[in-house]
């Protein structure tokens, strides 16, 4: 099946950037998402990225995708610690079915 | 507008016992979703509903696990009988149509099973 990769943690201070990486299997994805989940709630949509699109930018999230690599990258400009979260990343093919990272917890050290 | 609803939020109950959860998605949201995320994994789809009409439940344990949308609009998640391995969060999202840029997720129901 189609697989979805993370690296497990990562640590930042307060006022640095945060960028975190994602890999994928399948080429046929339509979007790209990232999502946020805080401790006992459901899962927030950050900011997708259609795959004809090799960046985009949401006010502090910067999202690149190199699709010849098949890579994802977020990156939180001026990270604080309310943005200490797990974060997924996921594909949805054009059948609308996604395929879920395993998560990358960010810790935002003041 | 209103977010997707789900109930009960926590349920634990003992092995080879039933149960179920309920989900409410947003309104006129065609798409939904149901999703099982163990802790420390990323939610993995059980079953993709279009209006009443199943798109996809290939990764549902059909054994145990049923779902069903009758009208098109809320549904429900049953397991009858539960294991031990069936501990999660099961979260329910929808979205205005299939493939479309967005969905939105429930809270979730975290079940225990004991």
């Amino acid at each position: 099946g189609e697989d979805v990769e993370q690296s497990l943690f990562l640590s930042v201070r307060e006022g640095d950037s945060s960028v975190i990486n994602c890999t994928y299997t399948d080429s046929s994805s339509t979007y790209l998402y990232w999502y946020k989940q805080e401790p006992g709630a459901g899962l927030q949509l950050l900011t997708y990225i259609f795959s004809n699109m090799d960046m985009k930018q949401d006010q502090r999230l910067t999202v690149l995708l190199n699709k010849k690599d098949k890579h994802l990258s977020l990156r939180i400009a001026d990270t604080q610690t309310g943005d200490s979260a797990i974060y997924f990343c996921a594909t949805r093919s054009n059948a609308g079915k996604s395929t879920f990272g395993d998560g990358t917890t960010l810790t935002v050290k003041p | 507008e209103a977010g997707v609803a789900q109930s009960p939020r926590y349920k634990i109950i003992e092995k080879r016992q039933s149960v179920a959860f309920w989900c409410n998605p947003i309104s006129g949201h065609a798409t939904l979703y149901w999703y099982q995320q163990i802790l420390g994994q990323g939610p993995k789809l059980l079953i993709q509903f279009q209006n009443n009409g199943v798109v996809d439940d290939s990764q549902l344990p059909k054994d145990r696990f049923s779902a069903e949308r009758l009208k098109g609009v809320d549904s429900t998640l049953k397991i009858q009988p539960a294991k031990l391995e069936d501990s999660a969060v099961y979260l329910c999202a929808s979205s205005a149509r299939t493939g479309g840029p967005e969905a939105f997720f429930g809270q979730g129901t975290r079940l225990t099973v004991v």
